[in-house]
C-alpha cells in the first residue's frame, strides 16, 4: 500500500523560496503522476501543477507559472515542489497526491506540509 | 480553464436524510475526468468517486455519483454522522486540473 510522506512544516520570510518533498513509501511512482494541491487557511483546494515522474515532464496552473517548479527523483521515488518569491498569501497546507493517469483522480494523498510566510 | 461551481455552498441536513450536491462546469467535462472528494477538518482529502460514477476503494455504497457534460451530482443516500464534512468536485481537461469551491455538509 503506497503512502506519500511529506517533509515537515516550514516558516519562511517574504521573498524567499520553499521546497517541499513527497516520498512514496511502499511503492513507486510508476504509472502515476504526482500533483501538488494547496489549501490556504479556511479556504478550498487549489491545484498547482503535476509531474509525470517516469519522463520528468511537469505542467502548472497558470496562476503559478514562473513561480513554481515541480521535479521528481525516480531513484528515490520522491517528488519536490519549490515555490519562489513567497508572500503572505502563500501561507497554506501543501499536499502531494498520486494521480491516476487514466481518470486523473487523486487516490493517495500525503499528510500535508504547513508553510507559513511571515516577516 | 474550466471553472467548477458547486451548490449549495452549505447544506444543513439531519442523519438519515438524503444529500444531493451539485457541480456545474463552465464547459463540457469528460465523464472519465470528474471526481469527488470528502475532507474533514485537519485531514487530507479522500477520494470518493472517480470517472463521475465509480466509487473508490472502500467507499460505502450510500455514496453515488452521476451526470455528464456540464452537470454532475454527488448523492449520499442516507447520511451517517461521519458524512458531515466538506465535499469538492474536481475535473481534468487540456492538461489542467481544477477544483470546485466546495460544499459544506453540516448537521441540522
Amino acid at each position: 500500500q503506497v503512502q506519500l510522506v511529506q517533509s515537515g512544516a516550514e516558516v519562511k520570510k517574504p521573498g524567499s523560496s520553499v521546497k517541499v518533498s513527497c516520498k512514496a513509501s511502499g511503492g513507486t511512482f510508476s504509472s502515476y503522476t504526482i500533483s501538488w494541491v494547496r489549501q490556504a487557511p479556511g479556504q478550498g483546494l487549489e491545484w498547482m501543477g503535476r509531474i509525470i515522474p517516469i519522463i520528468g515532464i511537469a505542467n502548472y496552473a497558470q496562476k503559478f507559472q514562473g513561480r513554481v517548479t515541480i521535479t521528481a527523483d525516480k531513484s528515490t521515488s520522491t517528488a519536490y515542489m519549490e515555490l519562489s518569491s513567497l508572500r503572505s498569501e502563500d501561507t497554506a497546507v501543501y499536499y502531494c497526491a498520486r494521480t491516476v493517469v487514466v481518470v486523473a483522480s487523486m487516490d493517495v494523498w500525503g499528510q500535508g506540509t504547513t508553510v507559513t510566510v511571515s516577516s | 480553464e474550466i471553472v467548477l461551481t458547486q451548490s449549495p455552498g452549505t447544506l444543513s441536513l439531519s442523519p438519515g436524510e438524503r444529500a444531493t450536491l451539485s457541480c456545474r462546469a463552465s464547459q463540457n467535462v469528460s465523464s472519465s475526468y470528474l471526481a469527488w472528494y470528502q475532507q474533514k477538518p485537519g485531514q487530507a482529502p479522500r477520494l470518493l468517486i472517480y470517472g463521475a460514477s465509480s466509487r473508490a476503494t472502500g467507499i460505502p455504497d450510500r455514496f453515488s455519483g452521476s451526470g455528464s457534460g456540464t452537470d454532475f451530482t454527488l448523492t449520499i443516500s442516507r447520511l451517517e454522522p461521519e458524512d458531515f464534512a466538506v465535499y469538492y468536485c474536481q475535473q481534468y481537461g487540456s492538461s489542467l486540473i481544477t477544483f470546485g469551491q466546495g460544499t459544506r455538509l453540516e448537521i441540522k
